[in-house]
């Protein structure tokens, strides 16, 4: 097990240049959240999947941002015209079942917008 | 967070010594969930809690529901030790985080 793989590890963009990040979640698992950490906000909850499906994106920025799970083995993040402000570290988790369940982080991406 | 407040914001040890963290809930948390980051950035799983005590090896955790608190307590602290400890609650579908809290142990 391999746990929860997330891919680049650091991506550096210009600004107004397109960022595309990956998550592959645990195997098995149906649950897939995103969050975001920076040192002023810390862990911030983006979006979350259940068996592929958005179940809540109340924390994505309205524009720029948005996230799909086309399977079961990975979700994506893409954020459209970078800005500075956008530069964070962005984990993905997984677990067994969105409900009551232990979150396994990946190692994140660490995003910096220049 | 403003949801879930964690104490002491920073924290620094002598090797050996024990000492306690927590989390204080303004929701109404059905499970916690208390994380380590180490240097690299990576958050580890510690445990997973409904109200109640859990305990592994040095660490000890326990979530009292009714209270809206939970704690975290580490024994013999060592310099493995060293890194942010996060704890999360649920209400809902969400998750939240408090802000952690760095530990630093010392030789």
């Amino acid at each position: 097990n391999a746990g929860v793989i997330q891919t680049p590890r650091h991506k550096v963009t210009g600004k107004g240049q397109e960022a595309t990040l990956w998550c592959e979640p645990i195997s098995g698992h149906s649950a897939v959240f995103w969050y975001r950490q920076t040192i002023v906000q810390g862990l911030e909850f983006l979006t979350y999947f259940r068996n592929q499906a958005p179940i809540d994106d109340s924390g994505m920025p309205k524009e720029r941002f948005s996230a799909q799970m086309p399977n079961q083995s990975h979700s994506t993040l893409k954020i459209q015209s970078t800005q500075p402000q956008d530069s964070a570290v962005y984990l993905c988790a997984s677990s067994l079942d969105g409900g009551q369940n232990t979150l396994y982080f990946g190692a994140g991406t660490r995003l910096s917008v220049l | 967070g403003d949801k879930v407040k964690q104490s002491p914001s920073a924290l620094s040890l002598q090797e050996g010594t024990n000492s306690a963290l927590r989390c204080n809930f303004s929701i109404a948390a059905t499970t916690v969930q208390w994380f380590l980051q180490n240097p690299r950035g990576s958050l580890i799983n510690l445990f997973y809690l409904v109200p109640g005590t859990k305990e592994n090896g040095r660490l000890k955790s326990a979530f009292d529901s009714k209270e809206s608190y939970s704690t975290l307590h580490i024994r013999d602290a060592q310099l493995e030790d060293s890194g942010t400890y996060f704890c999360a609650a649920e209400a809902g579908n969400r998750i939240f985080f408090g802000d952690g809290t760095q530990l630093v142990v010392k030789p």
